[in-house]
């Protein structure tokens, strides 16, 4: 069974912290992708990153794509209540045309 | 205009019962999915169509089965309701079927009684 595990599971910070998600897998992917689910919302797209060792940036957020392409991290620096909802990292098999979806962090930025 | 729509937003029905649920995306992607969100959060694939063409199919029970009369729907009827189906039914799209930038409909939430 190909697992997509995130940690941690839950984190509740105190605004202007900075913090890290990590999605990991034994599993090597063609592309990783982040997405951000806020309540009665469907999951919306991030970034997506593709090539190992790859890093992105998306204003205070950076993205990283693990050398082996089997693993993520999403670090958020000096978060804002904004930025509260559920992350979910989803890995792509382009032999396959699959995808599947890691456990989800829920983070809550308290002000 | 919205991208990826899907009726009904709530569904709650009992045992037993057929449903179905639509979805439409006016993006002009060729490639749609349903997703299942549990209630612990974890979204999990159920199929996909890539220009009406069945492309992934994972293990879900034959009373789910997909329909999309043209690439820009993709229905979901699930036969016989069972209260294990309660939870909340995502749509999706994406450009192709390489899977990048998947737009994401509001969701369903179908409740079972």
């Amino acid at each position: 069974t190909q697992l997509l595990e995130q940690s941690p599971q839950f984190l509740s910070i105190q605004e202007g912290e900075n913090l890290t998600v990590y999605c990991n897998s034994s599993s090597v992917f063609s592309s990783l992708q982040w997405y951000r689910q806020e309540p009665g919302e469907g999951p919306v797209l991030l970034v997506t990153v593709v090539t190992g060792g790859e890093v992105k940036k998306l204003k205070r957020l950076t993205f990283q794509f693990g050398d082996a392409r089997k693993d993520s991290s999403l670090h958020i620096t000096a978060a804002q209540p904004g930025d509260t909802g559920l992350y979910l990292c989803a890995g792509f098999y382009s032999s396959a045309s699959k995808i599947i979806f890691g456990s989800g962090t829920r983070l809550s930025i308290r002000p | 205009d919205t991208a990826v729509s899907q009726t009904p937003k709530y569904l709650v029905t009992q045992m037993g019962n057929d449903k179905s649920i639509k979805c439409e995306q006016n993006l002009g992607h060729d490639t749609m999915y349903w997703y299942k969100q549990d209630s612990k959060k974890f979204l999990k694939i159920m199929f996909s169509y890539n220009n009406k063409e069945l492309i992934i199919n994972e293990t879900v029970p034959n009373r789910f089965s997909p329909k999309s009369p043209d690439k820009a729907h993709l229905n979901l009827h699930i036969n016989s309701l069972e209260l294990g189906d309660s939870a909340v039914y995502f749509c999706a799209s994406s450009q192709d079927r390489a899977g990048y930038e998947q737009y994401f409909g509001p969701g369903t939430r179908l409740t079972v009684t």
